[in-house]
């Protein structure tokens, strides 16, 4: 079966700049995480969708971040504009429900905004 | 509570020895807990899962344990190989709330 697919997988980019990431979660799975990595902050959940819907934003940064869930199969985190503080790989992960299930995690995509 | 990567904890152990890699969990009413690992370029991937209502569970190499008394989570790994160095997560859970992932510890197999 095919994991959860990110892309692209890496994005350089100049400030200011609209970057958009893409994620395509595991067939069936219901819910859609973004996280992001960073070395001093971990792994930090920025939303999280329940059948295409947001459910928790409280982790975007600031309205800069927007994210969308069109369909079950399709979701985008958009960051307009960008800026250098943005730099970090960001995951995207799929579940089965909300409550007490693991997470499966694509390989992210690594932003760098010059 | 936040994930703080500033300075990863970093276990290191001969091929062939067992590992085991401890996680602090902050909150008494989790009762779900995953530990995942982390390759270089890579996202997390799930390795075992342990409900509260389970002390010790067993997988291929691994074994989770969890003390509830005193808020901790262990993973084992037997026979420690190269393919296990990786920066190793647990991450908790409570019915309603969000996963909070541990700042990881990084283990590094010996040859």
């Amino acid at each position: 079966d095919a994991g959860v697919i990110q892309s692209p997988r890496h994005e350089v980019t100049e400030m200011g700049q609209e970057v958009t990431l893409r994620c395509k979660p595991i067939s069936g799975h219901n819910s859609l995480f973004w996280y992001r990595q960073t070395m001093m902050r971990g792994l930090e959940l920025l939303i999280y969708f329940n059948n295409n819907v947001p459910i928790d934003d409280s982790g975007m940064p600031e309205d800069r971040f927007s994210a969308k869930m069109p369909n079950a199969s399709f979701s985008t985190l958009k960051i307009q504009p960008s800026e250098p503080r943005d730099s970090a790989v960001y995951f995207c992960a799929s579940s089965q429900g909300t409550v007490n299930q693991p997470q499966h995690f694509g390989d992210g995509t690594r932003l760098s905004i010059l | 509570g936040e994930s703080v990567g500033l300075h990863l904890p970093t276990l290191s152990v001969q091929e062939g020895d067992n590992s085991i890699i401890n996680c602090a969990y902050s909150n008494s009413a989790s009762d779900y807990f995953i530990w995942y690992k982390q390759e270089s370029g890579k996202g997390p991937q799930f390795i075992i899962d342990i409900r509260s209502n389970m002390d010790k569970r067993q997988g291929q190499r691994v074994t989770v344990l969890l003390n509830k008394t005193v808020k901790h989570l262990s993973l084992q790994i037997a026979a420690t190989q190269p393919g296990d160095s990786a920066v190793y997560f647990c991450a908790e859970i409570s019915y309603g709330q969000n996963f909070v992932f541990g700042p990881g510890t990084r283990l590094s197999v010996l040859p």
